[in-house]
């Protein structure tokens, strides 16, 4: 079985540039997370899915942020305009449905430099 | 606030060693404590523990809560270097209906040969 998958694995960009990531979750995992890790600390919630409903996004920096999960299965997390302190590893994560939630399947992240 | 609480931040260690990596925490509403551990890759899960006292093995890693003292610890013996990585813990407090993950900054362990 196919675990979450994310893309690109690196990205470099120049502040003030557009840059997406995008995320397929484990087939059948109705919940998404998308995590921001900067270096030395650990994942931070940014915005939490059930199915195509942003159900939790407390976290998400709504003026240059954003995210969709459109039809309920990948997802692109969208940051416009990159500043120098977005660099950090964008963690997308998916789990069964809400009531199994405790388990946490991640994908191998995306490290964004942003010069 | 919610908070969880890692120690030792970084640890160095020998092949055939053992070593305990130490998680405290401060949520509302306990629900879980989940172990990952993070290579160069995803973070892949170890362990989920809810009960105080029960101890959850896998090969060489085992691992124990204890609520009343709002701590775990996660035991590694005879470490091998496939066994360096940063070892996360996470709590989970269940708030709304649903669990979030409440992340400690992880312990990097390292064994040298």
């Amino acid at each position: 079985e196919a675990g979450v998958v994310q893309s690109p694995r690196y990205k470099i960009i120049e502040k003030k540039q557009p840059v997406a990531f995008w995320c397929n979750p484990i087939s059948g995992h109705n919940t998404l997370y998308w995590y921001r890790q900067n270096l030395g600390q650990g994942p931070e919630l940014l915005i939490r899915y059930e199915n195509e409903e942003a159900v939790d996004d407390s976290q998400l920096p709504k003026d240059r942020f954003s995210a969709e999960r459109l039809k309920g299965v990948d997802s692109t997390l969208k940051i416009q305009p990159a500043e120098l302190g977005d660099s950090a590893v964008y963690l997308c994560a998916s789990s069964l449905d809400r009531r199994t939630a405790d388990i946490q399947y991640f994908g191998a992240g995306t490290r964004l430099s942003v010069l | 606030e919610d908070k969880v609480v890692q120690s030792p931040l970084s640890l160095v260690v020998h092949e055939g060693d053992t070593v305990t990596l130490n998680c405290s925490y401060e949520v509302t509403n306990f629900r879980s404590l989940l172990w990952y551990k993070q290579e160069k890759k995803a973070p892949t899960f170890l362990f989920m523990l809810t009960s105080s006292g029960i101890e959850k093995k896998s090969g060489r890693l085992s691992s124990i809560l204890d609520k009343k003292e709002l701590s775990s610890i996660l035991n590694i013996t005879a470490t091998q270097t496939g066994d360096s990585a940063i070892y996360l813990c996470a709590v989970g407090p269940f708030s709304g209906g649903y669990n979030k993950l409440i992340f400690g900054a992880g312990t990097r362990l390292a064994v040298h040969p």
